[in-house]
């Protein structure tokens, strides 16, 4: 089983729709990433959180860490929110020497 | 800064052959990774360097792939003898740990990756 584990693999929305991912980790962790991958393109961080909800525009990020859940939640998503969907852990590894574990990612497509 | 440069973007190459990546980070960030990502995959982590020491490596990294960061800057990754095992996107990425580092030390900035294709 992998440390992190992110569902749905595939989303499908019509634009507009609310949209969750979610992720799943079963590792102690100090703080949790959510990551943006456009086809062939690199990755963008979106958020780093180790407690609580962060929000940046139309993007929402939560984490329960007595759960060991993250969610990302999209509002009135658009076409061009498509994109993979990155989930990443970070711990603590041989002492100050912090490295992320990534989930799979979640493909999303946002259809006009 | 134009963020993390990686090159060449795409490499085609003939299995047995040694290939070269190259990562240039973000000037003043100090710690460097190299992940390998496959397709339908999350990346995974290989190698990752503070300044110029390499602090650890992936048991995912075996004999043929060394990489080095000479100066503490830009950072190298060969492979040698490669296989069609090896075919994969190479994403570099930088970050800035100040001090004794916390949680969201880890905020990386990635390259663009460069594209492996081993025939």
């Amino acid at each position: 089983k992998n440390e992190v584990e992110q569902s749905p693999q595939n989303l499908t929305a019509q634009e507009g729709e609310f949209i969750t991912i979610n992720c799943s980790y079963s590792v102690g962790i100090s703080a949790l990433h959510w990551l943006q991958q456009h086809p062939g393109g690199g990755i963008v961080s979106l958020f780093m959180l180790s407690s609580g909800k962060k929000k940046h525009g139309r993007l929402i990020a939560t984490i329960n860490i007595q759960e060991k859940h993250s969610s990302l939640h999209i509002t009135a998503s658009h076409p061009r929110d498509s994109a993979v969907y990155i989930c990443a852990v970070e711990r603590v590894s041989g002492g100050s020497n912090y490295k992320l574990t990534f989930g799979k990612g979640t493909l999303l497509t946002v259809n006009p | 800064d134009t963020g993390v440069s990686q090159d060449p973007r795409h490499k085609i190459t003939k299995r047995g052959q040694n290939v070269t990546f190259r990562c240039d980070p973000i000037s003043e960030h100090n710690r460097l990774y190299w992940y390998r990502q496959t397709l339908g995959q999350g990346p995974e982590f290989l190698t990752y360097f503070q300044n110029e020491a390499q602090l650890e490596k992936s048991r995912l990294l075996s004999d043929r792939f060394s990489a080095e960061r000479p100066k503490g800057s830009f950072s190298t990754l060969e492979i040698q003898r490669t296989e069609q095992g090896d075919s994969a996107m190479y994403l570099c990425a930088s970050s800035l740990a100040m001090g004794v580092v916390g949680p969201g030390a880890n905020v990386l900035t990635f390259g663009a990756g460069s594209r492996l294709t081993v025939l």
